[in-house]
């Protein structure tokens, strides 16, 4: 069965560093999402992406985010310089095209970001 | 009042049991529904869509009730195996075609032996 699968499985940096994480989505979606999670909390959307650009963003997607497809086949996340608060785990998700399957959303097993 | 609303639980039951979990949400355009399980530290899996028919997938039944903005989750003869967070899930259209999934916060159950 495909799935999505991210990495690093857990990344630990230092407050003000720049991280890079990465998606690899279903190959056949077209939809791409990205959610974090702060430990003990609920599951937050951050950014949707579609044809190459954003579709939609939350609130926390702010300046020190960016997301990029750089090929084929990965789907990435960039905090510019982390704040401890970006600690949390990310999950990349990806859905496929038209009807019900552009809504059933798919989640990778997540980067744990850890901010020191 | 929160998008997405579920009662935190815990639920302990035994093994075998009936267990009901319900959910209401506040956004009327809202238009798609789900239920996902996730475990500890793990990513959120889906279980099943909801319809507004009512769906069921083996010993687990959803219904939706779009009047009343309410969604349930019925699971019969409750494994050990079914220890996990329960999440409440709605999708509301985003601009074009993308959508946001918004999450509950998500109702524990713990199944004993």
């Amino acid at each position: 069965e495909p799935e999505v699968t991210q990495t690093p499985s857990h990344q630990v940096t230092q407050m003000g560093q720049e991280v890079i994480l990465r998606c690899v989505p279903i190959s056949n979606h077209l939809y791409f999402y990205w959610y974090r999670q702060i430990l003990g909390q609920k599951v937050e959307f951050l950014v949707s992406f579609y044809n190459n650009e954003i579709s939609e963003k939350s609130e926390i997607f702010d300046d020190q985010f960016s997301v990029e497809r750089p090929d084929g086949s990965n789907f990435t996340l960039k905090i510019r310089s982390t704040k401890l608060e970006d600690s949390a785990m990310y999950f990349c998700a990806s859905s496929g095209t038209g009807g019900r399957s552009t809504d059933t959303q798919y989640f990778g097993p997540g980067t744990r970001l850890t901010v020191l | 009042r929160k998008e997405v609303e579920q009662d935190p639980g815990p639920f302990n039951v035994p093994e075998g049991a009936t267990v009901a979990f319900n959910c209401t949400y506040s956004n009327s355009a809202s238009q798609s529904f789900f239920w996902y399980r996730q475990d500890c530290r793990k990513e959120p899996k889906l279980l099943m869509s909801v319809y507004s028919s009512g769906n069921e997938d083996g010993r687990f039944t959803a219904q939706l009730n779009r009047a009343s903005q309410y969604i349930s989750l019925l699971i019969r003869d409750s494994k050990l195996s079914d220890s996990a967070t329960y999440l409440c899930v709605v999708n509301t259209r985003a601009s074009g075609s993308a959508r946001q999934l918004t999450f509950g916060s998500g109702t524990q159950l713990t199944v004993l032996p």
